[in-house]
């Protein structure tokens, strides 16, 4: 089974400040996905950023990035210029190409608070 | 809004009871998926749907655990004989695609049922 691990259970950036969310995974598969899903404390999901395997470009949504190092099994998303609304729960999630396993498999998430 | 709802928000129930979790999934999704989010972790698999079709149910941690989407819309969670380490927030999504749709498919979350079982 693919494993996800973040080992940041908590983060701190000022506002306007950039900060990095750690994520690496077991897999032994060489077709996957990775998401990174924001959770506030709503709890309501939502997704951040996808990035398939096959493509070696690093995905970016607007202030968001990730660093995607598939050799390392490492994809961390950057935050630039932070604000008080990026304040969640972060959640990096794998998901496999092969159809019969279909769900994400998520880390145990990073808190990130945000400073004026 | 046209997002994913859940009901109850918010379920306690006494040990030995049965629940009922619902799933209003977004308006002609096809795939449909719960997971369970114990305290301090991230969400974990129990089951998903392809229209009315289970096609995995691997992540069920009990046979107390019973989940059905007749339709293939609405989806019901059932929880039968609660126990305390059942006491969690469980999550529902919806995507627009079943298996052999694009992988990337965003999965859309509902706001969750938090079950406290006493």
């Amino acid at each position: 089974a693919q494993t996800v691990t973040q080992s940041q259970p908590e983060m701190s950036v000022q506002e306007a400040e950039t900060v990095t969310l750690s994520c690496t995974y077991d897999t032994s598969e060489s077709d996957y996905y990775l998401f990174w899903y924001k959770q506030p404390p709503s709890r309501q999901m939502i997704l951040v950023i996808r990035q398939e395997a096959y493509k070696q470009q690093n995905a970016t949504e607007n202030r968001f990035s990730v660093n995607f190092q598939k050799a390392a099994k490492s994809f961390s998303l950057k935050i630039s210029d932070s604000q008080l609304g990026d304040a969640a729960m972060y959640f990096c999630a794998y998901r496999s190409a092969m159809m019969s396993r279909y769900a994400l498999n998520f880390g145990k998430g990073t808190s990130l608070l945000v400073t004026p | 809004g046209a997002g994913v709802s859940q009901s109850p928000r918010y379920k306690v129930a006494k040990r030995g009871q049965d629940v009922a979790l619902r799933c209003d999934p977004i308006s002609g999704h096809v795939s449909l998926f719960w997971y369970q989010q114990a305290l301090g972790q991230g969400p974990e698999f129990l089951t998903y749907f392809q229209n009315e079709a289970q096609l995995d149910k691997s992540g069920l941690p009990s046979d107390r655990f019973f989940a059905e989407r007749p339709e293939g819309s609405v989806s019901t969670l059932k929880i039968q004989r609660t126990q305390q380490e059942d006491s969690a927030v469980y999550l529902c999504a919806s995507s627009p695609t079943g298996r052999g749709g694009s992988g990337t498919d965003t999965q859309y979350f509902g706001p969750g049922t938090r079950l406290t079982v006493l």
